[in-house]
């Protein structure tokens, strides 16, 4: 079974400039979860589509944004980028929602930079 | 919010010696994870425990469920080079978001 891919790998972009990330959940799987990962901040959670409906949202500004489409695939958008807006950026399916949903599953990331 | 305190930051430790790490919440939680990722590369799920006291094992592997449901500890026993890498653990209390813990940086020295 395939695993979580995401397009592109890798990204750079000016700031003020807009992005958008690709991801396409394991199969039968119906919960995306996006995340940020930074050296200093670690794994921070964006927010989770179940159903094509953002169930869960972290502390991230209204420049983050995404949605999900029928077929569970994914994507992100960040509007308006800014420097500190470099990172990687990870997606992870499971089954359904939340961790009681099942185990959550990464793809390899998008590494996006900003300059 | 919730926090998760994972130690210690780093290891470097001898091939073949013996590896704890462990993660301590601020709240309660009924889901632990421990993940490995490895550079470039997302992280991957190498043990998930949902039973406060369940020890579960996964080849060289030994993670535990703290009894008081607020902390979790991974072991690696007898490690290769291939070990190296960061280690995260991660725990939700439900339907929330995981949190995940800052990570260990483990270095193993041949």
């Amino acid at each position: 079974k395939a695993g979580v891919t995401q397009t592109p790998r890798y990204l750079i972009k000016t700031r003020g400039q807009q992005v958008t990330l690709s991801c396409s959940p394991i199969s039968g799987h119906r919960s995306v979860s996006w995340y940020q990962q930074t050296p200093g901040q670690g794994l921070q959670f964006l927010f989770e589509y179940f159903s094509e409906t953002q169930r869960n949202k972290g502390n991230f500004p209204g420049r983050f944004s995404g949605r999900q489409f029928s077929n569970s695939r994914s994507e992100m958008n960040v509007s308006t980028l800014e420097l500190g807006d470099s990172a990687l950026y990870l997606c992870a399916s499971s089954l359904a929602l939340g961790v009681t949903g099942g185990e959550q599953y990464f793809g390899p990331g998008t590494r996006l930079t900003v300059t | 919010g919730q926090q998760l305190n994972q130690s210690p930051q780093s290891m470097f430790i001898q091939e073949g010696e013996d590896v704890s790490m462990n993660c301590t919440s601020s709240s309660i939680f009924n889901t632990w994870l421990w993940y490995k990722q490895d550079p470039g590369e997302g992280p991957v799920l190498l043990i998930a425990l949902y039973k406060a006291g369940e020890l579960t094992s996964n080849g060289r592997l030994t993670a535990q469920f703290g009894i008081t449901r607020k902390d979790s500890f991974l072991n690696i026993s007898a490690s290769i080079p291939s070990d190296v890498g960061i280690y995260f653990c991660a725990g939700s209390s439900g339907n929330t978001p995981l949190v995940f813990g800052k990570g260990t940086r483990l270095s193993v020295i041949a």
